[in-house]
């Protein structure tokens, strides 16, 4: 199973929105509305901050969001903070009843 | 306080083998699928094995397929990775988690996994 797509890295000002793209294929994201999505930290374990797709944990900031389309998925952060820098891993179940994880974005805030 | 502690990681040699526990507290353990999620340092999350609640049902990664072996035991809240057969690329941090619907909450701290001779 080969691991979802992400960019590398993205970044954005203070305030600003920026999206993370996470493409799959149709065995993963474009079969099921099991996408979840991870922020880490440094040092840190992944926080769960968006799963099913689109659904927010409590205790979850609202400035984070989900959406997919077809095989891809995308993670929106609006509002941009400084605390919002960090790794960002998308993650979906598959037709092989099993789980993978994308390559991860840096985001950096500037 | 929901808590997941991993321990049993350390060094071990090539071929060898290492048992992971990961104790669970604040957490409904018992009816919650669970699983292990590796990370070499400085790269991305790996899927490596999940669980049902009742042991029946266990999932593999194809790198760790015929190696390593996942297990519970619900009366002492804890979870199991047993390493078989370690080669330099199953060096990693390994987390359990637990699941929540589809998708991995809580994380424990993560354990780390040398295999160096």
């Amino acid at each position: 199973q080969s691991a979802l797509t992400q960019p590398a890295s993205v970044s954005g000002s203070p305030g600003q929105s920026i999206t993370i793209s996470c493409t799959g294929t149709s065995s993963d994201i474009g079969v099921y509305n099991y996408v979840s999505w991870y922020q880490q930290r440094p040092g840190k374990a992944p926080k769960l901050i968006i799963s099913d797709v689109s659904n927010r944990p409590s205790g979850v900031s609202n400035r984070f969001s989900g959406s997919k389309s077809g095989n891809t998925a995308s993670l929106t952060i609006s509002g941009l903070q400084a605390e919002d820098e960090a790794d960002y891993y998308c993650n979906s179940y598959t037709s092989r009843n099993t789980w993978v994880f994308g390559g991860g974005t840096k985001l950096t805030v500037l | 306080e929901v808590q997941l502690v991993e321990s049993g990681g350390g060094l071990v040699q090539p071929g060898g083998s290492l048992r992971l526990s990961c104790a669970a507290s604040g957490f409904s353990f018992s009816g919650n699928w669970m699983h292990w999620v590796r990370q070499v340092p400085g790269k991305g999350l790996v899927w490596v094995s999940c669980i049902n609640i009742d042991g029946s049902v266990t999932r593999y990664a194809d790198s760790v397929k015929g190696r390593f072996t996942i297990s519970r035991d619900n009366a002492k809240n804890t979870l199991y990775l047993q390493m078989n057969s370690l080669g330099a690329e199953d060096t990693a941090v390994y987390y359990c988690a637990g699941a929540s619907s589809m998708a991995f909450d809580p994380w424990g701290q993560g354990t780390l996994v040398t295999v160096s001779s």
